[in-house]
């Protein structure tokens, strides 16, 4: 149980198109997924929070209106990156909390990630 | 900037070594502590969640203690096998925050 699928696992785009990255919770609902970014060598940084309903939370430095999250249902949360650049090139993971449990000590559960790539 | 820390970066054992690595995070307003395995090109897998100071979980051949007092975890593997070879990531709660700040991770390569 408690899978969490992200599409598509890669992708490579021209500067200034926008791409769209998909994760879904597979066998739960979720009613908190986040967006985690992670360039080589360093750490998964915490992107956004995504509230199935509102709209989401942004950590500082993360433009909202550059990295567009929709999250219209338990199940899908959505990450658009509008107007691509090189600089936006990593690898985008998002992960996904069961919606029957509470509290941070609530696993994440995270999907496999998508390498984008901007040319 | 919570600051979590991972060492070492990477390591080589033979198969059937034992071996261990670090987490370390900040000792003040702590909630929790998780411990990732992630193989390439999968998705993390979640192996513990600890939250009392002198917790000890258990997995099979993969064991965790933790000091919230100190601030730090030892995650340790036991007769290592080529299938442990992952990176093994920590990540730290703090008070009532319902996000996780991760550390880089260990890189884990058993040689058969």
């Amino acid at each position: 149980g408690a899978v969490v699928s992200q599409h598509p696992s890669w992708v490579i785009c021209k500067s200034g198109t926008s791409v769209k990255i998909e994760c879904r919770s597979l066998d739960f609902q979720a009613t908190t997924m986040f967006w985690y970014r992670q360039f080589p060598k360093q750490s998964l940084m915490l992107m956004a929070t995504s509230n199935e309903g509102s709209k989401a939370t942004y950590e500082q430095g993360v433009e909202k209106d550059k990295f567009l999250i929709n999250h219209a249902s338990l199940t899908l949360s959505t990450l658009t990156v509008t107007s691509a650049h090189p600089e936006d090139s990593s690898f985008y993971i998002c992960s996904a909390r069961d919606a029957g449990r509470g509290g941070p000590t609530d696993t994440q559960y995270f999907g496999p990630g998508t390498r984008l790539t901007v040319l | 900037i919570l600051n979590v820390e991972q060492s070492p970066q990477s390591l080589h054992v033979q198969e059937g070594d034992s071996t261990n690595f670090t987490c370390s995070f900040p000792s003040s307003n702590f909630y929790a502590l998780h411990w990732y395995r992630w193989e390439t090109a999968k998705s993390p897998e979640a192996l513990f969640v600890m939250t009392l100071n002198g917790d000890e979980k258990k997995k099979g051949r993969i064991s965790a203690t933790l000091n919230t007092k100190e601030g730090y975890s030892y995650l340790y593997i036991k007769g290592s096998q080529p299938e442990d070879s992952a990176t093994y990531l920590c990540a730290f709660a703090s008070g009532s925050a319902r996000q996780l700040t991760f550390g880089s991770g260990t890189q884990l390569t058993v040689l058969p």
